[in-house]
């Protein structure tokens, strides 16, 4: 079974910095997606960055990006001049690509300080 | 275009009472996803539907749960004589699509909090 692992319960960061955010994952297929979302205090699931793994280009979404590492099955999130409003606890997720459930992290709940 | 709708947003129940959620996915949306956030941990899959069909109920508890998809209306996910261990926010997904082009088009709604005293 897939099983994605975030290692960081909680983060903080300066408000300004850049802070990266672990996810390493289990699985035996070769073609699936990875997904980092934001889960603010609305609770509203945000869609942050999707890496395909067939790309071996790493996806970037202005201050997001990822380090993605499929031999090591790795896929971190990586933000950059870090905002109040990033605040939020961040959840990992997996996807084969011909499926149809997404398995998630327990989460990284990320504080930014100012 | 609205986003996905669930409501209610928050929902109290006492133990032994039932409890309706419901999701209405994206005009144009035929597929719909059920994940429960129990406290302090990621959302768990619970069922896949398409218009009137279950497709995969493997997370769904064997007992007092059942979700529907209907050819007109939202989905419904039912929980029978609730208890405690039921307190979760309960969050739907919806997709036109299957498949890779489902992953490039999933969209969550805001999730249904249930509190069960």
């Amino acid at each position: 079974a897939q099983t994605v692992t975030q290692s960081q319960p909680e983060m903080s960061v300066q408000e300004a910095e850049t802070v990266t955010l672990s996810c390493t994952y289990d699985t035996s297929e070769s073609d699936y997606y990875l997904f980092w979302y934001k889960q603010p205090p609305s609770r509203q699931m945000i869609l942050v960055i999707r890496q395909e793994a067939y790309k071996q280009q790493n996806a970037t979404e202005n201050r997001f990006s990822v380090n993605f590492q499929k031999a090591a099955k790795s896929f971190s999130l990586k933000i950059s001049d870090s905002q109040l409003g990033d605040a939020a606890m961040y959840f990992c997720a997996y996807v084969e690509t011909s499926g149809s459930r997404l398995t998630f992290g327990e989460g990284t709940q990320l504080t930014v300080n100012p | 275009n609205a986003g996905v709708m669930q409501n209610p947003r928050h929902l109290v129940r006492r133990r032994g009472q039932e409890a309706r959620l419901r999701c209405s996915p994206m005009k144009g949306h035929s597929h719909v996803y059920w994940y429960r956030q129990l406290p302090e941990e990621g959302l768990k899959f619970m069922v896949y539907l398409q218009k009137e069909n279950i497709i995969d109920e493997s997370g769904m508890p064997k007992e007092r749960f059942s979700a529907e998809f209907p050819k007109e209306g939202p989905s419904i996910l039912r929980i029978q004589q609730v208890v405690r261990g039921d307190s979760a926010a309960y969050f739907c997904a919806s997709s036109p699509f299957v498949g890779r082009q489902a992953n490039e088009k999933l969209f969550f709604g805001s999730g249904t909090q249930l509190s069960v005293l």
